[in-house]
């Protein structure tokens, strides 16, 4: 296993269009994270899993966006009706589960899917 | 809501030279975790250091160490003998500690941007 994979790299839809983005995480980790990023600015949260329940939403996660795992291994993070605005770097990282659960457990990050919505 | 702050948006330094990169952060817990990130471009993005709240000792790994300081909630990193290979964005990130409940989310800075010259 060579690390967190996301598909596509690079997404060029126009506006009002649906987008679904995949992301493998590296095997046995159960946690899963999306976070977006735009240009020129640090990467921020949208949600996490831990298997396959969605345990935190940020308030950046509108209605159309929506985010799935729903095996416990590989997460879909959809966009409905697309907009300029969703233009961004969207970043997929995974984790372990801390022994004890409370510890630290650093996340590996994905290479990102670059999403252009024209 | 915890807060974390990069005012310099661009640093340069000389090849074997000594670069220090400032974060300050804001948050109302007493324990909890601090990073620096590297994205190289077009790459993904890698752990360079982690520092936990509790520990007085600052982290160091190899070239890179920390300045950590509670009281002024400064973390800075300082690169020694810089290496063309080190030119990147750098961010820095908090983290909630768990034993606190709080969340798994990373809150990162806007990124700094290194340029190595020969």
């Amino acid at each position: 296993d060579t690390g967190v994979s996301q598909d596509p790299r690079h997404k060029i839809t126009k506006r009002g269009q649906n987008v679904t983005f995949r992301c493998d995480p590296i095997s046995e980790h159960n946690r899963l994270y999306w976070y977006r990023q735009t240009l020129g600015q640090g990467p921020e949260f949208l949600t996490y899993f831990q298997n396959e329940a969605q345990l935190e939403k940020s308030r950046l996660l509108s209605d159309r966006f929506s985010a799935e795992r729903p095996k416990g291994s590989f997460s879909t993070l959809e966009i409905q009706r697309t907009e300029q605005g969703d233009s961004a770097m969207y970043l997929c990282a995974s984790s372990e589960l801390g022994r004890p659960s409370s510890s630290y457990n650093e996340q590996f990050f994905g290479p990102g899917t670059r999403l252009t919505v024209l | 809501a915890q807060t974390v702050t990069q005012s310099q948006p661009e640093m340069s330094v000389q090849e074997a030279e000594t670069v220090t990169l400032s974060c300050t952060y804001d948050t109302s817990e007493s324990d909890y975790y601090l990073f620096w990130y590297k994205q190289p471009p077009s790459r993904q993005m890698i752990l360079v250091i982690r520092q936990e709240a509790y520990k007085q000792q600052n982290a160091t790994e190899n070239r890179f160490s920390v300045n950590f300081q509670k009281a002024a909630k400064s973390f800075s990193l300082k690169i020694s003998d810089s290496q063309l290979g080190d030119a990147a964005m750098y961010f820095c990130a908090y983290r909630d500690h768990l034993t606190q409940g709080g969340s798994e989310k990373l809150v990162f800075g806007k990124g700094t941007k290194l340029t190595v010259n020969p």
